[in-house]
C-alpha cells in the first residue's frame, strides 16, 4: 500500500496563476484532510471532507477551493495564487474504524509563489 | 474555542537527560489527545494517544484533565528522538483536529 500520495512534490508559482495539488489515498478512508504548514504556526486545516462528495471549511479556508468526487481522491485548488499561500501543504486521511481517529500524513507539498 | 497550547518552539536536552515537551488544551468536554512527530524529510505520524495508555520509543504522555495538559515525556532521550513534534486534539462526534504550533526537540551529543 502506498498510504497518502501527494503530486506535486514541489511547485513554483507567479502571483495570480492558478494550480490543483492532488491527494490520494489507498486505504479506503472516509476523511481526508488539507493543511497548511508555517513556521511558528503549527498545522492549519484548510479544508475537510468526511466522505465522497462532500467537503467542509477548516480553519483557514480563504483563497482555496477543494473537491472530493471520488473516495479516494481529494484536490485541493488554488484560482489565484497569493505570496501568502507560499507553504508546505500536507495531505491527510483517517477513520474511525481500527485506528481511532488516527490521521495518515502524506509527504507534503512545498508551494512557493513568488 | 478548541485550543492546544505548545509553549516551547524549541527545546534542547542533552543524550541522556530527561525530557518533557508541554502540551496545554482548553475544551470543555472530554478531547481526545495525541501527539504526533516529524522526524527530517519524513512525513507526520502519529506518536501515541492518550486513549491507548502505552508507551512508544520510550515516551509517555499523561492526560491531566485538571491542569487540561498532555505533557509528552521520555526519562532518557537519546539523538535519534531529534524531530518536531506536534500535540493534537479531537472531540468524539468530530472530524477535525486542532494541532499546536510544534516543538522542535533538539538531543545533543
Amino acid at each position: 500500500n502506498a498510504g497518502v500520495t501527494q503530486t506535486p512534490k514541489f511547485r513554483v508559482l507567479k502571483t495570480g496563476q492558478s494550480m490543483t495539488l492532488l491527494c490520494a489515498q489507498d486505504m479506503n478512508h472516509e476523511y481526508m484532510y488539507w493543511y497548511r504548514q508555517d513556521p511558528g504556526m503549527g498545522l492549519r486545516l484548510i479544508h475537510y471532507s468526511v466522505g465522497e462528495g462532500t467537503t467542509a471549511k477548516g480553519e483557514v479556508p480563504d483563497g482555496y477551493n477543494v473537491s472530493r468526487l471520488k473516495k479516494q481522491n481529494f484536490l485541493l485548488g488554488l484560482e489565484s495564487a497569493a505570496p501568502s499561500q507560499t507553504s508546505v501543504y500536507f495531505c491527510a486521511s483517517g477513520d474511525t474504524g481500527t485506528s481511532v481517529n488516527e490521521q495518515f500524513f502524506g509527504p507534503g507539498t512545498r508551494l512557493t509563489v513568488l | 474555542a478548541q485550543r492546544v497550547t505548545q509553549p516551547e518552539k524549541l527545546l534542547s536536552v542533552f543524550k541522556g537527560a530527561p525530557v518533557e515537551l508541554k502540551c496545554n488544551y482548553s475544551y470543555s468536554g472530554s478531547p481526545e489527545l495525541f501527539w504526533y512527530v516529524q522526524y527530517s524529510r519524513q512525513r507526520l505520524q502519529l506518536l501515541l494517544r492518550h486513549i491507548s495508555r502505552e508507551s512508544i520509543k520510550g515516551f509517555t504522555a499523561d492526560l491531566n484533565k485538571g491542569e487540561t495538559s498532555f505533557h509528552l515525556k521520555k526519562p532518557f532521550a537519546q539523538e535519534e528522538d531529534s524531530a518536531m513534534y506536534y500535540c493534537a486534539l479531537t472531540t468524539s462526534g468530530t472530524y477535525k483536529y486542532i494541532f499546536g504550533t510544534g516543538t522542535r526537540l533538539k538531543v545533543l551529543a
